[in-house]
């Protein structure tokens, strides 16, 4: 049972594009939704999250918009970079309980 | 300086085997996770303690044994190892409060044969 669903699994993007993964939820008692950036060989890190009580959070090029009645939440990344190419993690939380991964999107920007 | 270490980061051994894989943290987070990332790349939490005590144990063969001897460690003993095992396990941790990110290690690549 997938409780955080992603897509698209895999994204091929132009430098200086737009990249967008999208995320879906189920479980309504989920209340934290952090993104995870994994380069290869490396463990996942923290990009950025959000709560929510608000519809977007923008960290630089990153930005996360929320979409609470639809359940849907999605990571841009504008201005795409080669050095941006990871796997990217949605991911939800509610209260203490544990993180609740998507299944992954491999970004590849090309120059 | 490493904010979660694991070791080792390879690990290559056959069928039957019993290995561990060893978990530390300089963060002082009160609670520790190994998670398995599989070929897809699907990261599933195995178990999670919160200062030594188990709290999170999800449908893990019991031939995996997870042993925090403090707040700062968290070791994995696989016994018997099987095909099926080969992945990425990575050791995380995080602090107490609902919001607190989880820090990963780097990851220790298991392959069985």
């Amino acid at each position: 049972q997938q409780q955080v669903k992603q897509s698209p699994q895999s994204l091929i993007v132009q430098k200086g594009g737009i990249s967008i993964i999208n995320c879906a939820y189920e479980n309504t008692a989920f209340d934290y939704f952090p993104w995870y950036q994994q380069f290869p060989g490396k463990g996942p890190a923290l990009l950025i999250a959000i709560r929510p009580d608000v519809s977007e959070k923008k960290e630089g090029r990153f930005t996360i918009s929320f979409n609470k009645s639809a359940k849907q939440f999605s990571l841009h990344i504008m201005d795409s970079q080669p050095g941006d190419s990871a796997t990217y993690f949605c991911a939800a939380k509610g209260g203490y309980q544990k993180v609740t991964f998507g299944i992954g999107t491999k970004l590849q920007v090309i120059p | 300086d490493t904010a979660v270490s694991q070791t080792p980061k390879y690990l290559v051994t056959q069928m039957g085997n019993d290995k561990s894989i060893k978990c530390e943290q300089n963060l002082g987070h009160d609670t520790m996770y190994w998670y398995k990332q599989d070929s897809k790349k699907f990261l599933k939490i195995m178990f999670s303690y919160n200062n030594k005590e188990l709290i999170i144990n999800e449908t893990v063969p019991n031939r995996f044994s997870p042993k925090s001897p403090d707040k700062a460690h968290l070791n994995l003993h696989i016994n018997s190892l099987e095909l099926g095992d080969s992945a990425v396990y990575f050791c995380a941790s995080s602090q107490g409060y609902r919001d607190s990110p989880l820090h990963f290690g780097n990851g220790t690549r298991l392959t069985v044969t």
